[in-house]
């Protein structure tokens, strides 16, 4: 089955509230994290990564955090906008061959945000 | 983003059709990849290129094919489609050494009919 999965498929947020979105993983060798954001019509575009010697990164107006313990990961979106409507992606990279450049990386199934104004 | 350029962007045709889709990139990467998407399946991976030379079958390579005629075209084959090939199709760039930063192109809609 899937090793990365998403608590929630679907999100809907008021204009101006902060927004959360879950992702679970299950492979403990996974080394680096990323995020994705798909609109309407458009291929998905990256929009912030964690590697796994931390715990919380910060963008703009994003943040992500990792907890290694229970293997989840959370996108945070404050202060949600309309054009934060989309579908959001995490996706985990497992490297197989150890300090090479091969690798899986593995996304999740989405989860639809919605932002109502 | 016209970094990445897929063609077409739609195509409908009919099972048993050969069909070959278009990926050109103008951000010099090395690395290249061609994902479906369906509809609450996500992003799967059909085959991905780390140089002109490399060739790497993905999860579901099955009744595809890939060609890498130079370092920024990539191309997809589907030798004989059937309608369960009917999806969402992503070219994806990426630079070696930051090769799970995807740079996506606008994505081909096929249908077979």
């Amino acid at each position: 089955g899937e090793s990365v999965g998403l608590h929630l498929p679907t999100l809907s947020v008021q204009e101006g509230d902060n927004s959360i979105i879950n992702c679970a993983y299950s492979n403990s060798a996974s080394d680096y994290f990323i995020w994705y954001k798909q609109e309407s019509g458009k291929g998905p575009q990256f929009i912030i990564d964690i590697r796994s010697n931390m715990d919380k990164r910060q963008g703009q107006r994003v943040t992500v955090l990792l907890n290694k313990t229970v293997k989840h990961l959370s996108l945070q979106i404050a202060a949600t906008q309309p054009g934060d409507s989309a579908v959001y992606f995490c996706a985990e990279n497992i490297r197989y061959n150890s300090g090479g450049s091969n690798y899986k990386l593995t996304f999740g199934k989405g989860t639809l945000l919605t932002v109502n104004p | 983003d016209a970094d990445v350029t897929q063609t077409p962007r739609n195509r409908i045709t009919k099972t048993g059709k050969r069909i070959m889709l278009e990926c050109s990139q103008t951000k010099g990467h090395d690395r290249m990849y061609w994902y479906r998407q369906d509809p609450g399946l996500g992003l799967r991976l059909i085959y991905y290129s780390f140089d002109v030379k490399d060739i790497n079958k993905g999860e579901i390579s099955d009744g595809y094919s890939v060609s890498r005629q130079a370092q920024a075209k990539f191309s997809l084959s589907l030798e004989s489609a059937i309608p369960n090939q009917t999806a969402l199709y992503f070219c994806a760039t990426s630079a070696t050494g930051n090769s799970e930063k995807l740079f996506f192109g606008s994505g081909t809609q096929l249908s077979v009919l």
